[in-house]
């Protein structure tokens, strides 16, 4: 399967916890998105890569999380300091060039006790 | 008013029947257009995209959009219970170069044998 690929699928972790959780894009797509859903809502932009660059972050993104793809392949998405607010998918997508399509990945269900 | 506005349903459907599902979005600038699929606890599935008004078809799937009306539809004929699942309709942007997905809340469909 070349498909969008995320580790870990599902986490459980106490308030006031670090999450890091990791996405693999399609192969040869040089853009990467996340995103966040939780239920009932559609899934809200978080933060977009091209290559290695994060060239847009949406202001949902607060302090405390930080997204990091070091060498354009991968990315990673951390939560510092969790909070019950923060329980949600998390969905990453990867798209090829300029082409608008994007595809999405089996996302991480984050639950914050 | 909210970017991308959808019926959040549900949608009940006899077997073989036509289903419409409809969105409508305030961003005039707006040039792509996307149809998603999400079944209950997975994530979404690309299904359509269109760039042009009129119609598009992909099988059972037709999906239309009338730019002047801010409006896009999708179509499914002879519907399958299999059918049955969240529809999302997601609009790209025009503002400021941004690549981001704008989601609806989704409308939800379920199809009757």
């Amino acid at each position: 399967d070349t498909g969008v690929s995320q580790d870990p699928r599902h986490k459980i972790t106490k308030r006031g916890q670090n999450v890091t959780f990791r996405c693999d894009p399609i192969s040869e797509h040089n853009r990467l998105y996340w995103y966040r859903q939780t239920l009932g809502q559609g899934p809200e932009f978080l933060t977009y890569f091209q290559n290695e660059a994060q060239l847009e972050k949406s202001r949902l993104l607060s302090d405390r999380f930080s997204a990091e793809r070091p060498k354009g392949s991968f990315s990673t998405l951390e939560i510092q300091r969790t909070e019950q607010g923060d329980s949600a998918m998390y969905l990453c997508a990867s798209s090829l060039g300029n082409r608008d399509t994007q595809y999405f990945g089996p996302g991480t269900r984050l639950t914050v006790l | 008013q909210k970017e991308v506005e959808q019926n959040s349903g549900p949608l009940s459907v006899p077997e073989g029947a036509i289903a419409s599902l409809n969105c409508t979005y305030s961003d005039r600038g707006s040039q792509s257009f996307f149809w998603y699929r999400q079944y209950s606890g997975k994530s979404p599935e690309l299904i359509m995209f269109i760039y042009s008004n009129g119609d598009k078809e992909d099988g059972r799937f037709t999906a239309q959009l009338n730019k002047a009306s801010q409006y896009v539809s999708l179509l499914i004929r002879d519907s399958q219970p299999s059918d049955s699942a969240t529809y999302l309709c997601a609009v790209k942007g025009s503002q400021g170069g941004s690549e981001k997905l704008v989601f609806g809340k989704g409308t939800k469909l379920t199809v009757n044998p």
